[in-house]
């Protein structure tokens, strides 16, 4: 089955740190462009960062840049987030999504259900 | 940053009727759009890209249109699966690719 599987989440106190995963199933994880995309309590869908299917180009959210770092193991068929000095605007469900394509094209056409991050002390 | 406006904020809708939704960009994209339905617990799902090409699995009665600023997503007969938010988001050139703040469809 094709799938993708966030894990991670948790709560954080401000300032904190934590590492999300996103376990890739069902299709050829190393010819994707791998996306985080996040969704504050009651609010819209909001993109995060992009990695390319090897790993050598990224976008950042200007919101998270210098904060948060994306990567990826293509071997393990995972894709990772890294997000450091976390605000209380950061809480959110953090979505793991896939590109059609290696590079470019950044639409998403397949998500995992997400995994839950609250920065709160 | 391009800003994507949704309207309307809410659509109340019979089953069977059609439904349309709009999406305006704030600047042109192309025909750099996507649309995706939200249901609580679930994972996004595409439903259209290029802004009228049907993803893979899509029913035929959800349809895309527009290019450049305007664009539209018709639900011909709506099922009683379709109740959902549903959010359209651009993709052209650089970042950030942002969505618009959602359409509630629900059941009139």
């Amino acid at each position: 089955e094709v799938q993708l599987l966030e894990s991670g989440g948790g709560l954080v106190q401000p300032g904190g740190s934590l590492r999300l995963s996103c376990a890739a199933s069902g299709f050829t994880f190393s010819s994707y462009a791998m996306n985080w995309v996040r969704q504050a309590p009651g609010k819209g869908l909001e993109w995060v960062s992009s990695i390319s299917a090897s790993g050598g180009l990224t976008y950042y959210a200007d919101s998270v840049r210098g904060r948060f770092t994306i990567s990826r193991d293509n071997s393990k068929n995972t894709l990772y987030l890294q997000m450091n000095s976390l605000r209380a605007e950061d809480t959110a469900v953090y979505y793991c999504a896939k590109n059609p394509r290696p590079w470019g094209d950044f639409y998403f056409d397949l998500w995992g259900r997400g995994t839950l991050v609250t920065v709160s002390s | 940053e391009i800003v994507m406006t949704q309207s309307p904020a809410t659509l109340s809708v019979s089953p069977g009727e059609r439904a349309t939704l709009s999406c305006r960009a704030s600047q042109s994209v192309s025909s750099d759009l996507a649309w995706y339905q939200e249901k609580p617990g679930q994972a996004p799902r595409l439903l259209i890209y290029g802004a009228s090409t049907r993803a893979t699995g899509i029913p035929a009665r959800f349809s895309g249109s527009g290019s450049g600023t305007e664009f539209t997503l018709t639900i011909s007969s709506l099922q009683s699966e379709d109740f959902a938010v549903y959010y359209c988001q651009h993709y052209n050139n650089w970042p950030p690719y942002t969505f618009g703040q959602g359409t509630k469809l629900e059941l009139k």
